[in-house]
């Protein structure tokens, strides 16, 4: 385990469905992220929060809702997705005031099917 | 934009020999460079980061940078064929977040 902990592993869903996935991280990072990676595609940044807040949207449809109730817990709500939303959503944390040489932990990623 | 640019292979070589993994920058502010292996269907793991011109050692494994050409490397020495992944080189600009670039698929051969 890497200390970023993501539920549901595999989830598949109708269009219709409304579902969430979910995140925890148990490293005490202040930053966490949501990205997704499609096939074939690099991992596209989808939303960032600081110390709980939001920082960045890079963009993204509204069907999907990020929820950061806290700096350990992030959600990321579905809602009316479409085929091509199927991919890996990957969680990622950070601790932000370390500096230039500090990485992310990754979760181990929801894989969403849209049917 | 700022991008990152790796070649997305299969990059395949033999049991033994050296892997070698190239990735390009944009943004030359950038300050700190990272190697992430990522297994199929499993999510990326850090494996090294490189922040000063030259060369970095861990284990089998060696990062190169150098900034006045925005390029950086990640060779594999001894390649087994538990090395087989693809892996990611991600950038990093203070203040701003992680840029990824496509990754680079690495097959050893037993």
């Amino acid at each position: 385990e890497t200390g970023v902990t993501q539920t549901p592993r595999h989830l598949v869903m109708g269009m219709t469905n409304k579902k969430s996935l979910k995140c925890e991280q148990h490293l005490g990072h202040n930053a966490m992220y949501w990205y997704k990676q499609s096939a074939k595609k690099p991992l596209e940044l989808m939303f960032v929060y600081n110390f709980k807040e939001q920082t960045e949207n890079n963009s993204v449809p509204s069907r999907f809702s990020p929820e950061c109730p806290n700096s350990s817990h992030l959600f990321l709500h579905l809602h009316t997705l479409q085929p091509e939303d199927s991919a890996l959503y990957l969680c990622a944390s950070r601790q932000n005031d370390r500096g230039t040489n500090y990485g992310y932990t990754f979760g181990s990623g929801t894989r969403l099917t849209v049917v | 934009q700022k991008e990152v640019e790796q070649n997305s292979g299969p990059l395949s070589v033999p049991e033994g020999a050296i892997a070698s993994l190239n990735c390009t920058y944009s943004d030359r502010g950038s300050q700190s460079f990272f190697w992430y292996r990522q297994y199929s269907g499993k999510s990326p793991e850090l494996i090294m980061f490189i922040y000063s011109n030259g060369d970095k050692e861990d284990g089998r494994f060696t990062a190169q940078l150098n900034k006045a050409s925005q390029y950086v490397s990640l060779l594999i020495r001894d390649s087994q064929p538990s090395d087989s992944a693809t892996y990611l080189c991600a950038v990093y600009n203070y203040g701003q977040n992680f840029v990824f670039g496509p990754g680079t698929r690495l097959s050893v051969l037993p």
